[in-house]
C-alpha cells in the first residue's frame, strides 16, 4: 500500500496558469519535502516542513509556494508556470531518527508538462 | 555549499560487477545514502552509511570513507533489471542533497 501518495501522476498545465500538486502521507511523519527533478539532473530541494515550520531553500523561485494544512497533506503551488518549470516533482517524508536506516519515503512523483 | 560528483554513465554486461563512485564536499555530513531510480519513477532506497567501511546487502554493497569524502556502490551479478540511475545523496540537518545520478546500462 502506498504510504506517500502524489496526485496526479501526470499534470499538463498552460503557460502562466496556476497549478497545484498534492501529496498525502499515512505515516504520520513530521517532515515533508518537495523536490524538483529535471531530466538527467539531481533532485533539487525546493522546501521542507518540519511539522508546521516552513523552510524555504534560498534559491527556490518566488513562483513556488507550499502549504501544509495538517500532518497528512502538503501542497505545491506554482503561481505562474513557465516552460522551464516542466519537471518531475517529488514529495518525500522523513520519519525521524529511525529513518536513518532507510532515508526518505518518496511518493511516485508528479510529472508536470507546461504547454 | 554542496558538491556531489558521480560519473554520468556506465555500461556493463549481465552477470558482471560495476562500481559507482561518489565524491562529496558538503557543509555538513551525517550520513550517505544510495538510491536507485528507474526512468520516470521515484527513487527507492538501497543503502545507508554513516561510519567508515563496507555495508553489504545481498548483491549491493556500499563503502564510505569520511576522511576522503568518498563512497562507492558495488553492484554484483548484474541483472537486466538493474538498468537504472543510481543516486548518491548526503544527509545533513534533516535534508538529503543528491548527486545527478549515474545511469547504468546492463547489456546481455
Amino acid at each position: 500500500d502506498a504510504m506517500v501518495i502524489q496526485n496526479p501522476r501526470y499534470q499538463v498545465t498552460q503557460f502562466g496558469k496556476p497549478v497545484t500538486l498534492s501529496c498525502s502521507q499515512t505515516l504520520n511523519h513530521n517532515v515533508m519535502y518537495w523536490y524538483q527533478q529535471k531530466s538527467s539532473q539531481a533532485p533539487k530541494l525546493l522546501f521542507h516542513y518540519y511539522d508546521k515550520d516552513f523552510n524555504n531553500e534560498a534559491d527556490t523561485p518566488d513562483n513556488f509556494q507550499s502549504r501544509r494544512p495538517n500532518t497528512s497533506f502538503c501542497f505545491l503551488d506554482i503561481r505562474s508556470p513557465g516552460l522551464g518549470d516542466a519537471a518531475m516533482y517529488l514529495c518525500a517524508t522523513w520519519g525521524g531518527q529511525g529513518a536513518r536506516n532507510y532515508g526518505y519515503t518518496f511518493g511516485s512523483g508528479t510529472r508536470l508538462t507546461v504547454v | 555549499g554542496q558538491n556531489i560528483d558521480q560519473p554520468t554513465e556506465m555500461t556493463a554486461t549481465e552477470g558482471a560487477i560495476v562500481q559507482i563512485n561518489c565524491t562529496y564536499q558538503t557543509s555538513g555530513f551525517n550520513g550517505l545514502f544510495w538510491y536507485q531510480q528507474h526512468a520516470g519513477e521515484a527513487p527507492t532506497f538501497l543503502s545507508y552509511n554513516v561510519l567508515d567501511g563496507l555495508e553489504e546487502k545481498g548483491r549491493f554493497s556500499s563503502f564510505l570513507s569520511r576522511s576522503k569524502g568518498y563512497s562507492y556502490l558495488l553492484l554484483k551479478e548484474l541483472q537486466m533489471k538493474d538498468s537504472a540511475s543510481y543516486l548518491c545523496a548526503v544527509y545533513n540537518d534533516y535534508k538529503l542533497s543528491f548527486g545527478a545520478g549515474t545511469t547504468v546500462t546492463v547489456r546481455a
